[in-house]
């Protein structure tokens, strides 16, 4: 069974500029969840999708977007970007939330310039 | 409010017990669970723990949570090289979100 794929795995950026990640979940896993990684703040959550609807939100600015598609798959957008948007974005996929396991993917590690 | 503390640092050697801690605050938490994170890589669940029990064992990974003073912590026994990682913990929100500590860097040493 394939894993949690994400694209692109690195990026390079400008300020300024806008960034769309993709997340693939594993196969029957309906709910999709993205977070940030950085050195300083650690793991944040950014958003969680559950049959095309985000069902969670965390605290990030309107910058930071989502959707999921009716096949699962889930892409963020992060728009204007800044320096502090440099971070490793790690999405997971679950099945349902009775017991919370999540599954990662090995993330995209966005640099912006 | 929601927030999860880990030390950030633990040294051990070869085939010594490794204990990574952590507090959490909230108590309405009803799962808790340890990730593993290696170089370059996502996060690997490794175990969880319901809020109602005590201690959870698994092969060579021993949870044990005190809900009193909201304490999580990890035993990993006969700690290997191929055991140097970051380790997260992360309790499950009353809004169902997953909350992560800030990770503790274990480096197990020969």
């Amino acid at each position: 069974k394939a894993g949690v794929t994400q694209t692109p795995r690195y990026l390079i950026k400008t300020r300024g500029q806008q960034v769309t990640l993709s997340c693939s979940p594993i196969s029957g896993h309906r709910s999709v969840s993205w977070y940030q990684q950085t050195p300083g703040q650690g793991l944040q959550f950014l958003f969680e999708y559950f049959s095309e609807t985000q069902r969670n939100k965390g605290n990030f600015p309107g910058r930071f977007s989502g959707r999921q598609f009716s096949n699962s798959r889930s892409e963020m957008n992060v728009s204007t970007l800044e320096l502090g948007d440099s971070a490793l974005y790690l999405c997971a996929s679950s099945m349902d939330r009775s017991t919370g396991e999540l599954f990662f993917g090995e993330g995209s590690r966005l640099t912006v310039l | 409010g929601e927030d999860v503390e880990q030390s950030l640092f633990l040294s051990v050697r070869e085939g010594d017990s490794s204990v990574i801690n952590c507090t959490y605050t909230d108590s309405s938490s009803t799962y808790l669970y340890w990730y593993k994170q290696e170089p370059g890589a996502g996060l690997q669940l490794l175990t969880y723990i319901f809020s109602n029990m005590d201690m959870k064992q698994d092969q060579r990974l021993t949870v044990l949570l005190n809900k009193k003073d909201k304490h999580l912590s990890l035993r990993i026994a006969d700690t290997q090289t191929g055991d140097s990682a970051i380790y997260f913990c992360a309790e499950r929100s009353n809004t169902d979100k997953l909350i992560f500590g800030t990770g503790t860097r274990l480096q197990v040493f020969p």
